[in-house]
């Protein structure tokens, strides 16, 4: 079984929807994050959460919201959707041994807004 | 500015020639790390390296090679005898821990190996 599992894998909304975007993990790590990646380009940090109780905005949090329920969960929602936030959007996570932030990526959520 | 650079945007090689990814990086910090991930067609982020700044040695793992210069702030990373399964985009990324050890990602270097 996978480590980091997101759900779902594909997705097509419209746009003023709310989307939710979901990620389990079984790696035990404390850290959590939330990338978005555009057609062509690299990863962009949306969220980012050190543990349960500490969430960080990334480069670009605006649009976006996150929770997490649990050390192994990391939820991210798109409040109303708009047709720029179509992207390959990952999880991953990694340990909170500092200095040593390897970080491990779900599949992937493919989200198209039309 | 840049920190993470990839200046090869796209590279295509014929099967079983050497190719060379270059990645060059910017930091004033002294402890750092630098990855190297693949990205498959298949959409997925691989790890595939990490390195430390107090470690210059160069890695080999199978046809990967990996050769950290510091001198020259650079993290390439080579594959011989390249195969089609090897067709991927290929991110560098920078942590550092000023910036509390974030991952900094290159764009991208997508490497198409021609059969």
């Amino acid at each position: 079984d996978a480590d980091v599992t997101q759900t779902p894998r594909n997705r097509i909304t419209k746009t003023g929807k709310r989307i939710m975007l979901e990620c389990s993990q079984t790696k035990g790590h404390d850290r959590m994050y939330w990338y978005r990646q555009d057609p062509g380009l690299g990863l962009q940090l949306i969220y980012y959460s050190f543990d349960v109780k500490d969430i960080n905005k990334g480069e670009i949090s605006d649009g976006y919201s996150v929770s997490r329920q649990a050390q192994a969960k990391f939820s991210l929602s798109l409040e109303s959707a708009i047709p720029n936030q179509t992207a390959l959007y990952f999880c991953a996570t990694s340990d909170s041994d500092v200095g040593t932030d390897t970080q491990y990526f779900g599949p992937g959520t493919r989200l198209t807004v039309l | 500015a840049q920190k993470v650079t990839q200046a090869q945007t796209e590279i295509s090689v014929v099967e079983k020639e050497d190719v060379t990814l270059d990645c060059v990086y910017e930091t004033r910090d002294t402890t750092y790390y630098l990855f190297w991930y693949k990205q498959p067609p298949s959409g997925e982020l691989v790890f595939l390296i990490r390195r430390n700044s107090f470690d210059e040695q160069n890695e080999i793992s199978g046809r990967y090679s990996w050769n950290f210069q510091k001198s020259t702030s650079s993290f390439n990373f080579t594959i011989t005898a390249s195969q089609v399964v090897d067709s991927a985009v290929y991110f560098c990324a920078l942590s550092e821990r000023d910036s509390n050890y974030q991952l900094i990602w290159g764009a991208g270097t997508k490497l198409i190996i021609k059969p």
